[in-house]
């Protein structure tokens, strides 16, 4: 059961927008941790694809959006493409536990 | 070119030992915190240990305190981590990753090395 809880996958068609949430508790997101998404494309290493909430490290196409509100967190993907096609997990820092918390992941179907 | 380099993964029996390396490069490494994540077969990421840029602060997972133990070398641009009695439900691809702040999070990450815990 992990921290922050993400929907084990979803799923759109080339060109449609999909978003994927991640919801933490009072101790991490909500406390005011920031959180960060990465993308894990199959057979490798994570990326980092969103920091601090909502911003794009370079080389990151702005199809990729994330937002964050209360204790929730949110990745955005516009314009769907094959290459998307990846698992995607959020992460932040929870004071309670005092530990780094990530999400269990979700994995997005490109139909 | 920023890189991390993971190395030191294998096949150990249970209890058995192992020590994983990480090199970097392409940064200063010595005014980086670090960290290591691991990745069990079809699993999702799992935060494992947490080693400052100064070596003043060090966190551990509660799954592994006790029996793993990180380290680094900045003279040689080096992250480490010692597992000892090592489990079956060690096994995972651990990955290193450079951690840039609650702002940034972990922005450069290895390429992940292989531990298989089996008798």
């Amino acid at each position: 059961q992990s921290v922050l809880t993400q929907p084990p996958s979803v799923s759109g068609a080339p060109g449609q927008r999909v978003t994927i949430s991640c919801t933490g508790s009072s101790s991490n997101i909500g406390a005011g941790y920031d959180v960060h998404w990465y993308q894990q494309l199959p057979g490798t290493a994570p990326k980092l694809l969103i920091y601090g909430n909502s911003n794009r490290p370079s080389g990151v196409p702005d199809r990729f959006s994330g937002s964050k509100s209360g204790t929730s967190a949110s990745l955005a993907i516009t314009g769907l493409q094959a290459e998307d096609e990846a698992d995607y997990y959020c992460q932040s820092y929870d004071s309670s536990l005092s530990r780094w918390v990530f999400g269990g992941g979700t994995k997005l179907t490109v139909l | 070119e920023v890189q991390l380099v993971d190395s030191g993964g294998g096949l150990v029996q249970p209890g058995g030992s192992l020590r994983l390396s990480c090199a970097a490069s392409g940064f200063t490494f010595s005014s980086y915190s670090m960290n290591w994540v691991r990745q069990a077969p079809g699993k999702g990421l799992e935060w494992v240990s947490y080693i400052s840029s100064s070596f003043s602060t060090i966190y551990y997972a509660d799954s592994v305190k006790g029996r793993f133990t990180i380290s680094r070398d900045n003279a040689k641009n080096s992250l480490y981590l010692q597992m000892n009695s090592l489990r079956a439900e060690d096994t995972a691809v651990y990955y290193c990753a450079r951690y840039s702040g609650n702002y940034y999070g972990m922005d450069v990450w290895g390429q992940g090395t292989t531990v298989t815990v089996s008798s």
